[in-house]
């Protein structure tokens, strides 16, 4: 049971425009969710963040936008730079007050096109 | 500076044979945390520890084992019950909310 979905396994995207990477969850009770980046051969690092008390969460040129009546989350990259080409995850977790355990998604490739 | 340090980079194991991937943090991190990546599948929860002495089964812990006996420390044993381990290893650490650390990976072989 896959309770965070990216459905789409690739993005190409053209340098300088926006990209858009999305993704849905299922479990009602995920309240904090985060996005990594990931190159091939190296450990994901953290992008960005949102609680569920927000439905947007900006930073540089990184944005998250949080719906949770459709229970989906984007991130957006605008500009977009080659340096952004990696896979992306999406995850999610449940308030334990602390050390939670995350549930990520299959991640997106995303690559940018020069 | 303050990490997670994976080992080894590559490790390559016979049919039947035990391997140990080690992870070992000096974030002063309470919990733990081994992932499994397999193409297209995206990262799932092997074994998880919150306090020394103390560890649980994550989605996929049949034929792995951990220990956690000091903070700092918390290998990985691939044992021969596990019938496909050939996949990339990533080892996290986090103090709190959302705040993973992640190592570089073992890639598991198996020849």
């Amino acid at each position: 049971d896959q309770q965070v979905k990216q459905n789409s396994p690739s993005l190409s995207v053209q340098e300088g425009r926006i990209s858009i990477l999305n993704c849905d969850y299922t479990n009602s009770m995920f309240d904090y969710f985060l996005w990594y980046k990931k190159y091939p051969a190296e450990g994901p690092t953290f992008l960005i963040s949102i609680s569920s008390i927000k439905d947007k969460n900006e930073d540089g040129r990184f944005t998250v936008f949080l719906n949770k009546s459709a229970k989906h989350l984007s991130l957006h990259i605008v500009p977009s730079q080659p340096g952004d080409s990696a896979v992306y995850f999406c995850a999610a977790s449940v308030s334990n007050f602390g050390n939670e355990k995350l549930t990520f998604g299959t991640g997106t490739r995303l690559t940018i096109i020069p | 500076d303050g990490g997670i340090t994976q080992s080894p980079k590559y490790l390559f194991r016979k049919e039947g044979q035990n391997v140990t991937l080690s992870c070992e943090q000096n974030l002063n991190h309470d919990a733990m945390y081994w992932y499994r990546q397999d193409p297209g599948q995206g990262l799932r929860l092997i074994y998880y520890s919150q306090i020394v002495n103390d560890f649980q089964k994550g989605d996929i812990a049949e034929g792995y084992s951990v220990s956690r006996e000091k903070k700092e420390s918390f290998p990985l044993t691939v044992t021969s019950a596990q019938k496909n381990p050939t996949a990339f290893y990533l080892c996290a650490s986090t103090t709190g909310r959302g705040g993973y650390t992640f190592g570089s990976g073992t890639r598991l072989t198996v020849v």
